[in-house]
């Protein structure tokens, strides 16, 4: 456990309502990530974030968007859920707290969250 | 763009046998990291290896080892003694540093390997 929490586990909703997942770090890594896993295609990059209010695009970001208000919190948004968004999310940290060089380059992981559009 | 590929779907081993798992990637940079993840059925992503591009030496941990050759962009995962546990999907991961983006860590998946350990 790398002190990630995401939050829900597992949502149900229905097609065109916003959802928001939560992730949160007790580790202070810089960078933070949402993936989302499908079949066939693995890991799959949506946003990141490298600092505070600093984000970007992943190579599957199109009906996303990110937040990042402080170091622990990174918030990603379904502004209006479709069926194709239906799938398991993971947060991940990386980069190390200050003070352990050798852990910087090591990808943490949430448990993930399991979202079924309906 | 970097690409990463396992070319095996599904693979099974007996007990205490030995398996190795397939993994190339595409990328025209010098220092770069790969790593091997195993996802049990829990879903928790956990972290199996690591080698970095600039050390010839392969990595190993314990029952875990990979043959990485550098000039054939290959990153092979081999578990020796095979257990119930190791029963998971693995990815393979290339990662690279962006210096466009203040450092970020870029990290690129496989589509994934399910081994399966039989009794």
């Amino acid at each position: 456990d790398a002190g990630i929490t995401q939050s829900p586990r597992h949502k149900v909703t229905e097609t065109g309502t916003p959802v928001t997942l939560r992730c949160h770090q007790t580790e202070n890594h810089r960078y933070m990530y949402w993936y989302r896993q499908d079949p066939g295609h693995g890991l799959r990059l949506i946003h990141y974030s490298y600092g505070v209010k600093d984000t970007d695009k992943g190579e599957v970001s199109d009906g996303y968007s990110v937040s990042r208000s402080k170091t622990e919190d990174f918030l990603l948004t379904l502004e209006s859920a479709t069926s194709s968004q239906t799938s398991v999310y993971f947060c991940a940290i990386s980069g190390g707290p200050t003070g352990i060089p050798l852990a910087k380059n090591i990808q943490y992981f949430g448990a993930g969250t399991r979202l079924s559009v309906l | 763009a970097q690409t990463v590929t396992q070319s095996q779907p599904e693979m099974s081993v007996q007990e205490a046998e030995t398996v190795t798992l397939s993994c190339t990637y595409d990328t025209s940079e010098n220092n770069y990291y790969l790593f091997w993840y195993k996802q049990p059925p829990s879903r928790q992503m956990i972290l199996v290896i690591r080698q970095e591009a600039y050390k010839q030496q392969n990595a190993t941990e314990n029952r875990f080892s990979v043959n990485f050759q550098k000039a054939a962009k290959s990153f092979s995962l081999k578990i020796s003694d095979s257990q119930l546990g190791d029963t998971a999907m693995y990815f393979c991961a290339f990662m690279k540093r962006d210096l466009t983006t203040s450092g970020t860590y870029k990290y690129i998946f496989g589509t994934g390997t399910r081994l399966k350990v039989l009794a």
